[in-house]
């Protein structure tokens, strides 16, 4: 069974600085998508960013970017300069095809202004 | 373009009754999926359709159950309800399960 893990319960960060979100995840599919979905306080889910395995060039999406490491099974987000509004759960989720998604635990990110 | 429509947003239940709550997918995707999200067991999937039939099943007693229409939108029905029943539940709309997702805001269950 696929598993996610986010070791990092809370995390804060600075406005204007940097952070890494870190989450790894099991599976034995070589094929397969990540993704980083944020859920502010409002409980809407959106997406940050998503990764295709076969792709070996990490994705970005202005100042959010990933680290894909697949051999290690690691998915790792970066916010660069870090906004009030950057404040929210984020989770790290797995999905191999159709619309089944495997959720991380998450990880609350506050933004010290 | 509209977004994910879940309907109600908020839903009061007594145990022992049964609810309905609605999904209304982005207009062209056919892939709906659900899930519960409860603070103690985070984010679970509950079952996934894909043009009216049940593609996946998460690991949910059969009290839970769901249908998908010809329009795509799809229903989930929880009957005979439990305190632990009350959760936020995210429906998920996709074109055909091969790109992402989009979620709606939910709707917020509590049984009392």
């Amino acid at each position: 069974a696929q598993t996610v893990t986010q070791s990092q319960p809370e995390m804060s960060v600075q406005e204007a600085e940097t952070v890494t979100l870190s989450c790894t995840y099991d599976t034995s599919e070589s094929d397969y998508y990540l993704f980083w979905y944020k859920q502010p306080p409002s409980r809407q889910m959106i997406l940050v960013i998503r990764q295709e395995a076969y792709k070996q060039q990490n994705a970005t999406e202005n100042r959010f970017s990933v680290n894909f490491q697949k051999a290690a099974k690691s998915f790792s987000l970066k916010i660069s300069d870090s906004q009030l509004g950057d404040a929210a759960m984020y989770f790290c989720a797995y999905r191999r095809s159709g619309n089944q998604f495997y959720f991380g635990t998450g990880t609350s990110l506050t933004v010290i202004p | 373009k509209a977004g994910v429509t879940q309907t109600p947003r908020y839903l009061i239940k007594t145990r022992g009754q049964q609810v309905t709550l609605s999904c209304s997918p982005i207009s062209g995707h056919r892939s709906v999926s659900w899930y519960q999200q409860t603070p103690g067991q985070g984010l679970q999937f509950l079952f996934e359709y894909f043009s009216e039939t049940q593609r996946n099943k998460g690991n949910f007693p059969g009290r839970f159950s769901g249908r998908q229409f010809s329009n795509s939108r799809s229903e989930m029905n929880v009957s005979t309800l439990e305190l632990g029943d009350s959760a936020l539940y995210l429906c998920a709309s996709s074109l055909d399960g091969r790109v992402e997702a989009f979620f709606g805001q939910g709707t917020r269950l509590t049984v009392v």
